[in-house]
């Protein structure tokens, strides 16, 4: 079973711009959520989607936004990017109600990094 | 709000040591807890998940104790390798909240 995949790997980008990173989960399931990772804070929760539904959102700005597609696959988009949104953008997906309960796998992650 | 720690930051032992990290949480109305492990400037790796009810995990070398109404987790490594070297993290998930992560135990194993 292949895992959860993230594209673009590494994301060289100017303040100002806005970006758009993708996430395919692990096949069948349906929870894609997004964190964001920085020495500073650690891992931090952005949201998590369910069936094309937010279902959580984290303590982040109206600038960073998600979406769920019909196949699961989800992106993230992050606009008039600020050189403190530099970090590694890791997605982990889950199905609920497998027998391994809430077991998140995680992708490699985007490392974005605004100049 | 769920606040994880994680005790030590950092630690260094030789090889063929057994060791113990720590992990405390302040809310104890949780629905699993997480261990994960990250090598540098890559993904999490899931190691170990404990539900609310359950008591202990084991995967291989690995241990995982969960006492919920104290608030605390053990990951315990036995016999410990060069290849063990990573961050270890703990997370816990509430009913309807997403994972809150501490900010990890850093590992160097010495050969």
């Amino acid at each position: 079973k292949a895992g959860v995949t993230q594209t673009p790997r590494y994301l060289i980008k100017t303040r100002g711009q806005q970006v758009t990173l993708s996430c395919s989960p692990i096949s069948g399931h349906r929870s894609v959520s997004w964190y964001q990772q920085t020495p500073g804070q650690g891992l931090q929760f952005l949201f998590e989607y369910f069936s094309e539904t937010q279902r959580n959102k984290g303590n982040f700005p109206g600038r960073f936004s998600g979406r769920q597609f019909s196949n699961s696959r989800s992106e993230m988009n992050v606009s008039t990017l600020e050189l403190g949104d530099s970090a590694l953008y890791l997605c982990a997906s889950s199905q609920p109600g497998l027998a391994e309960g809430g077991t998140q796998y995680f992708g490699p992650g985007t490392r974005l990094l605004v100049l | 709000k769920q606040e994880v720690t994680q005790i030590p930051a950092a630690l260094s032992v030789p090889e063929g040591e057994n060791l113990v990290l720590n992990c405390s949480f302040t809310d104890s109305a949780i629905y699993n807890l997480q261990w994960f492990r990250q090598d540098p400037g890559k993904g999490l790796t899931s190691l170990l998940l404990i539900q609310s009810s359950q008591r202990e995990q084991t995967s291989g070398r690995l241990n995982a104790s969960l006492d919920k109404s104290s608030g605390r987790s053990t990951l315990y490594i036995a016999a410990s390798q060069p290849g063990d070297s990573a961050t270890y993290l703990c997370a816990v998930e509430g009913g309807n909240t997403p994972l809150v992560f501490g900010k990890g135990t850093r590992l160097s194993v010495i050969a």
